[in-house]
């Protein structure tokens, strides 16, 4: 059982460039979030998903953007990086609002 | 605003020592607190998920406490071990559209052999 996983786990860009990060999950969970993580700062909301073909913002959805196709995957964008951008990316899951939350192992981008 | 606030911002403790870490939060309209723990360049692990009409949770070692009335959270960890080294996160879940997880910044855990 893979729980929640994330692809790629480091990546180093050039301002300007675009990416993707990906997320997978096999526990059929509902919700989906991007998190991200800085010293000081602690997690922040990016953008959450409650089913399938939804998205919304969160609490720093500025130069991002994400897509849920698929019910088990939520995807990460950058158009264009930014070295504000550098930083740990988090997803994690989970079935309802009441019940345990599950995390990727993080992804570790830099932007130069 | 729904703020979740873990104090100190980092713990140093002898082996063997038992002790508490603090968690409290803002809006008592809590659904649930989850504990996790996050180790130096890796993901978060769940440790302990309790319940708003739960008071306790136990894994092992490991304590949770809840009191909605009064905010609060604590986990207490029985008999350290150097290998409870870590960072500890509490997060709060709260109702409407997003479900969102509010998190304090942690406590840095330092247990020295």
């Amino acid at each position: 059982n893979a729980g929640v996983t994330q692809t790629p786990k480091f990546r180093v860009l050039k301002t300007g460039q675009s990416m993707t990060l990906l997320c997978a999950q096999d526990m059929n969970h509902e919700y989906m979030y991007w998190y991200r993580q800085d010293p000081g700062m602690g997690l922040r909301l990016i953008h959450y998903s409650v089913g399938e073909g939804t998205t919304a913002k969160g609490e720093v959805p500025d130069g991002y953007n994400v897509s849920r196709l698929k019910k088990q995957n939520f995807l990460l964008g950058l158009e264009s990086a930014a070295p504000s951008q550098t930083s740990v990316y988090f997803c994690a899951s989970r079935s309802t609002v009441r019940t345990e939350a599950f995390f990727g192992q993080g992804t570790r981008l830099t932007v130069v | 605003k729904q703020e979740v606030t873990q104090i100190p911002a980092a713990l140093s403790v002898p082996e063997g020592e038992n002790l508490v870490l603090n968690c409290s939060f803002t809006d008592s309209a809590i659904y649930n607190l989850q504990w996790f723990r996050q180790d130096p360049g890796k993901g978060l692990t769940s440790l302990l998920l309790i319940q708003s009409s739960q008071r306790e949770q136990t894994s092992g070692r490991l304590n949770a406490s809840l009191d909605k009335s009064s905010g609060r959270s604590t986990l207490y960890i029985a008999a350290s071990q150097p290998g409870d080294s870590a960072t500890y996160l509490c997060a709060g879940s709260y109702g409407g559209s997003q479900g969102n997880l509010i998190f304090g910044k942690g406590t840095k855990l330092s247990v020295k052999p």
